[in-house]
């Protein structure tokens, strides 16, 4: 079965950092970007960041450039995504999906909360 | 960026119903339009890729049309599975963004 697991999510103080994380399984992840996507509560989608097969190229909204940071272990499977200098405006659910431009498959979603 | 704006933001409408949802980009995006399907509390799902090449699985009451800078999805005879929230998404950029969302209610 494909699936994509999300974990790391938490509760931060603005300013600090939190590392999320995203196993895959059940297709071959070296063929396949991954992106993330977000929606903080009562919102839309808002797409975050892309990482390409071999992770030589990656994509950021405009909301994160500088902040946060994709990457991936090819080794393991598994996507991550650095967040740094957090916000309270970064708070939402954050999901991982399968990037094909358009996004095929989708975790779960790790939520995140940035809170005093 | 691309901008895309999504309409309605909401509708009501009762089973059986046609409806159709619009998406317009702010620059032509050559048909790299994808839309999504989302529950309360879940995932999003896909149901069409490529503006109107249906995912594997999803009914065939769902189609989508469009080309240049507009693009629509239309439910055919909307079941009672189909009043939640839908979404554009353009992938023509590699700064991908997604539409506003459009919530179907019951009337």
């Amino acid at each position: 079965e494909v699936q994509l697991l999300e974990s790391g999510g938490g509760l931060v103080q603005p300013g600090g950092s939190l590392r999320l994380s995203c196993a895959a399984s059940g297709f071959t992840f070296t063929n396949y970007a991954m992106s993330w996507v977000r929606q903080a509560p009562g919102k839309g989608l808002e797409w975050v960041s892309s990482v390409i097969v071999g992770g030589g190229s990656t994509y950021y909204a405009d909301s994160v450039k500088g902040r946060f940071t994709i990457s991936r272990d090819n080794s393991k499977n598994t996507l991550y995504l650095q967040m740094n200098s957090l916000r309270a405006e970064d708070t939402a659910v954050y999901y991982c999906a399968r990037d094909r431009f358009y996004m095929d498959v989708w975790g779960k979603g790790t939520t995140v909360t940035v809170s005093s | 960026d691309i901008q895309m704006t999504q309409s309605p933001s909401s509708l009501s409408a009762s089973v059986g119903d046609r409806v159709t949802i619009t998406c317009r980009a702010s620059q032509g995006i050559t048909n790299s339009l994808a839309w999504y399907q989302q529950r309360p509390g879940k995932a999003p799902k896909l149901l069409v890729y490529g503006t109107s090449r249906l995912e594997s699985g999803v009914p065939s009451r769902f189609s989508g049309s469009g080309s240049g800078t507009d693009y629509t999805l239309t439910i055919s005879s909307l079941q009672p599975d189909d009043f939640v929230t839908y979404y554009c998404q353009q992938y023509y950029s590699a700064l991908i963004t997604f539409g506003g969302g459009t919530k179907v209610e019951i009337k």
